[in-house]
């Protein structure tokens, strides 16, 4: 069964900084990865997935993550924070591996304060 | 607009009182999902649909139930709440075609509260 790992409950940066968000996963097929984010109050939006082909996705507000078979990673990135990425950031990976891709499975978030 | 809606937001009730939260998306997809969101714990999904009248266990499905009569709507229904289903609960939808790909379109969430 797939899992997922998010290194991190709180991240802390200041704005302008690099953003840096861990996420590991463990998955015996090459699984499709995801990456959501949740403001306060609201549900879960797509940020970017990784299904196949380039391994650095490009996803929405600048944030960017690759996927690193050989590390079992998928870190998600943006050169510089914003007040407006103050946020949860879930990773979450699918069930390729018994055929039902739909099914995902959440890491258990990460949340980032950016601070002035 | 394509959206999964939710009802209702937030709901405050007591022990044993049946309730049913509504969810419905205008997206056509075949997939539909319930997940409830605990602090620390991250989403769990607690049951799944392939398509009308084709639902199964998710990973925490105890104490709750579903249906789905229709293409757009699945319901969650808790027959018999209790204090440790209060959580925020979320539907979520996605096209089987391309298996996976498109990720998953969430609802605004609801917010329940059992005394």
């Amino acid at each position: 069964a797939q899992s997922v790992t998010q290194l991190g409950s709180h991240v802390s940066v200041s704005e302008g900084a690099l953003v840096l968000l861990r996420c590991n996963y463990s998955s015996s097929v090459p699984p499709y990865l995801f990456w959501y984010v949740q403001y306060p109050n609201q549900g879960l939006q797509l940020l970017l997935k990784y299904t196949t082909g380039a391994t650095l996705v490009k996803g929405i507000n600048g944030f960017e993550a690759e996927f690193k078979k050989s590390e079992t990673s998928f870190h998600l990135t943006k050169p510089s924070a914003h007040m407006s990425d103050a946020a949860e950031y879930f990773c979450a990976v699918s069930d390729v591996e018994t055929g039902t891709a739909s099914k995902l499975t959440f890491g258990t978030g990460t949340r980032l304060q950016v601070t002035l | 607009e394509a959206q999964v809606t939710q009802n209702p937001r937030y709901l405050i009730t007591v022990t044993g009182k049946k309730l049913t939260v509504t969810c419905s998306q205008n997206m056509n997809h075949e997939y539909m999902s319930w997940y409830r969101q605990d602090p620390g714990l991250g989403l769990r999904q607690i049951y799944y649909s392939m398509n009308v009248e084709v639902t199964d266990k998710g990973d925490v499905p105890e104490g709750y139930k579903v249906s789905r009569k229709e293409k757009r709507n699945f319901p969650l229904i808790l027959e018999s709440p209790s204090p440790n289903q209060t959580s925020l609960y979320f539907c979520a939808s996605t096209l089987l075609a391309g298996g996976g790909h498109a990720g998953q379109f969430f609802g605004p969430g609801t917010r329940l509260t059992v005394l």
